[in-house]
């Protein structure tokens, strides 16, 4: 299968800071990505809907100026925590559905990205 | 507006059982209904899909799910639990069309007995 890749896997920063986590489709080009939130033990929550050259879609109570969103190019989504705080902390996961394809088509998913911050 | 329902937050089976994972959606328009398994730290790998075709469908790792519209569900299935499925799982549905986005039930976690 398709296949995506996060990074950072892991990353500790200080309350206050940003930090930045990119989505790459390796393989084949994504015109659509998610971004999901994940606490412990618990569902993913979607964040957003990313399409390529336009601005996100944002879920219902997720801040838009607090996660900011960028899919400038097939193979790449960022997603930037903006003044991260302790509450941010959490997994966050990206997906991509491959162009061309109407319908669901399928998701490939990255590895994910745990947040810590202090 | 579509959503899944995954019964049952965690399943304990002995090696070898029959492993039974529930899910019943809701949904207005025919969905499509996907089953991911993930492991600790991981992302999501889909297991498999059902897109209006056959409703029985078969997916990696020996697993199946059957659709039944009649009953709003898509359980999934396997007819020997190996220690390896031990996993969350998460049951979606999908809408069709270019807007398109998957909504994730709340997970099933499968614990395998020796």
């Amino acid at each position: 299968g398709a296949v995506v890749s996060q990074h950072p896997s892991w990353v500790i920063c200080k309350s206050g800071t940003s930090v930045k986590i990119e989505c790459r489709s390796l393989d084949f080009q994504a015109t659509t990505m998610f971004w999901y939130r994940q606490f412990p033990k618990q569902s993913l929550m979607l964040m957003a809907t990313s399409n390529e050259g336009s601005k996100a879609t944002y879920e219902q109570g997720v801040e838009k100026d607090k996660f900011l969103i960028n899919h400038a190019s097939l193979t790449l989504s960022t997603l930037t925590v903006t003044s991260a705080h302790p509450e941010d902390s959490s997994f966050y996961i990206c997906s991509a559905r491959t162009k061309g394809v109407l319908g669901t088509g399928e998701l490939f998913f990255g590895e994910g990205s745990r947040l810590t911050v202090l | 507006a579509q959503s899944v329902t995954q019964l049952g937050s965690h399943v304990s089976v002995s090696e070898g059982a029959l492993v039974l994972l529930r899910c019943n959606y809701s949904s207005s328009v025919p969905p499509y209904l996907f089953w991911y398994v993930q492991y600790p730290n991981q992302g999501l790998q889909l297991l498999l899909k059902y897109t209006s075709a056959a409703t029985l469908v078969k997916g990696i790792n020996g697993f199946e799910a059957e659709f039944k519209k009649s009953e709003t569900s898509f359980h999934l299935t396997k007819p020997s639990a190996h220690m390896s499925d031990a996993a969350e799982y998460f049951c979606a549905v999908s809408t069709w069309g270019s807007a398109s986005k998957i909504i994730f039930g709340s997970g099933t976690r499968l614990s395998i007995r020796p």
